[in-house]
């Protein structure tokens, strides 16, 4: 069966600091890959996705990047957070063989100080 | 384009009585739906979905979905609530006959309080 992790699952980061979330999947092959950031009381939105290594595709401009340097790892950063910055990462993984669904993993709480 | 609209940002509703959370939605293409259900500091988890096959579609922890194309509505219901399922709960709708991998469009969420 297929698993997604995160981690870390709790960061605490200063303005101005940089960032690395990493989410890697088991149990599937070429999946899609998603980030999503869910703010206090707000729904999802996507931050990036990914059909393929190195193939990155960008919803929302900001000073975030990713990047997909194995099949199944997904890599969120950020040179130089933001106080907006705040908010629960979600990496997902879907669109294999007809699956239209998206399976979440546990999330990042990321707080910038 | 595709959108949802969950009609209640809020439902409350007594332990034992039924739960019934209401989603519309908007598809250029024969659409999937899901839902979704996020208990706090946790990631989504899939409760159920319809990819056309049975209207009437059976998921998890007691939950089931009505798609009702004529209404464009997706209903999510359970017969009778319990403490565990006080949570947020997501709409979500794929039109991937539209192309893009990024097909996925959510709801804003219904928080579901559950009385004792």
């Amino acid at each position: 069966s297929q698993t997604i992790h995160q981690w870390p699952a709790t960061l605490v980061q200063p303005v101005g600091s940089p960032l690395s979330l990493e989410c890697t999947v088991e149990g599937t092959s070429n999946p899609n890959l998603y980030w999503y950031r869910q703010a206090a009381g707000r729904g999802l939105q996507l931050l990036f996705y990914s059909v393929g290594i190195g193939q990155i595709s960008s919803e929302v401009p900001q000073n975030l990047s990713a990047s997909r340097p194995q099949d199944r790892q997904f890599i969120l950063s950020s040179k130089k957070l933001l106080l907006s910055d705040s908010g629960f990462y979600l990496c997902a993984w879907g669109g294999t063989s007809g699956i239209y669904e998206q399976y979440f993993g546990p999330g990042t709480r990321l707080t910038v100080t | 384009a595709q959108s949802v609209t969950q009609l209640d940002s809020h439902v409350s509703v007594s332990e034992g009585t039924p739960v019934l959370l209401r989603c519309n939605y908007s598809s250029s293409y024969s659409p999937s739906l899901f839902w979704y259900v996020q208990h706090p500091n946790k990631g989504l988890q899939l409760l159920l979905k319809y990819t056309s096959a049975a209207t009437l579609v059976k998921g998890i922890n007691g939950f089931e979905a009505e798609f009702k194309k004529s209404e464009t509505s997706f209903h999510l219901t359970k017969p009778s609530a319990h403490m565990s399922d006080a949570a947020e709960y997501f709409c979500v709708v794929s039109d991937r006959g539209g192309g893009g991998a990024d097909g996925l469009t959510f709801g804003k969420g219904t928080h579901l309080i559950i009385q004792p």
